[in-house]
């Protein structure tokens, strides 16, 4: 198993570009989301999606669209990059263990820089 | 909104020392999760909690849950360099969401 997987690895984009951040997983989790992580903030949830066409808001969803077409993939794409959305992010894949407990299963990040 | 502290930000001990990383909230949560995160990669899953006062141990780290489930603390005996990282509290309510703490950034040094 690959597990979660995550592409680019690093992207530098100008204020106003859009682009879509890939999101892979081979696990057969029903659940996945979309994570920033900010120094000193650790990490914040964007969107989520608790199975193929069903996602929902996180805390920081400006900016930022998703959709969940298969179980397999969950892209992230920028709207319109601004610089306030450089920023380490990292797509999650979660599965329900005993009762309420949701153990997330992390790709190695995408490093965003918007100038 | 349910928030989660956590404390050291910061800790830099030589190898060999024990030390204790705090997660605090206001909120009682059904689980708790620690997780370890390297430079450059993602958070891996250590541990999950679930009941109030558990206590479990995997090697050296040893991760509590607070009674009222609340809080948690995970504690290292004799530190190695390799226990160097960024350390990760997430507290699960009733959905899929977690909600991850601030972070503890621990350098070992030998």
């Amino acid at each position: 198993n690959a597990g979660v997987t995550q592409t680019p690895k690093f992207q530098v984009l100008k204020t106003g570009q859009s682009m879509t951040l890939q999101c892979a997983q081979d696990m057969n989790h029903e659940y996945m989301s979309w994570y920033r992580q900010d120094p000193g903030m650790g990490l914040r949830l964007i969107h989520y999606s608790v199975g193929a066409g069903i996602t929902d808001q996180g805390e920081v969803p400006n900016g930022y669209n998703v959709s969940r077409s298969t179980t397999e993939d969950f892209p992230l794409r920028l709207l319109s990059a601004a610089p306030s959305q450089t920023s380490v992010y990292f797509c999650a894949s979660s599965y329900s263990r005993a009762g309420d407990t949701y153990e997330q299963y992390f790709g190695p990040g995408t490093r965003l820089t918007v100038t | 909104t349910q928030l989660l502290e956590q404390s050291p930000q910061f800790l830099s001990i030589q190898e060999g020392e024990n030390l204790t990383v705090y997660c605090n909230s206001s909120s009682v949560f059904s689980s708790l999760q620690w997780y370890r995160q390297e430079p450059g990669e993602g958070p891996v899953l250590l541990v999950t909690v679930v009941t109030g006062g558990e206590v479990k141990k995997l090697k050296r780290l040893t991760f509590q849950f607070g009674d009222a489930r609340k809080d948690s603390s995970l504690h290292i005996t004799a530190a190695q360099t390799g226990d160097t990282g960024l350390y990760l509290c997430a507290g699960g309510g009733d959905t899929d969401k977690l909600i991850f703490g601030t972070g503890t950034r621990l350098q070992v040094f030998p």
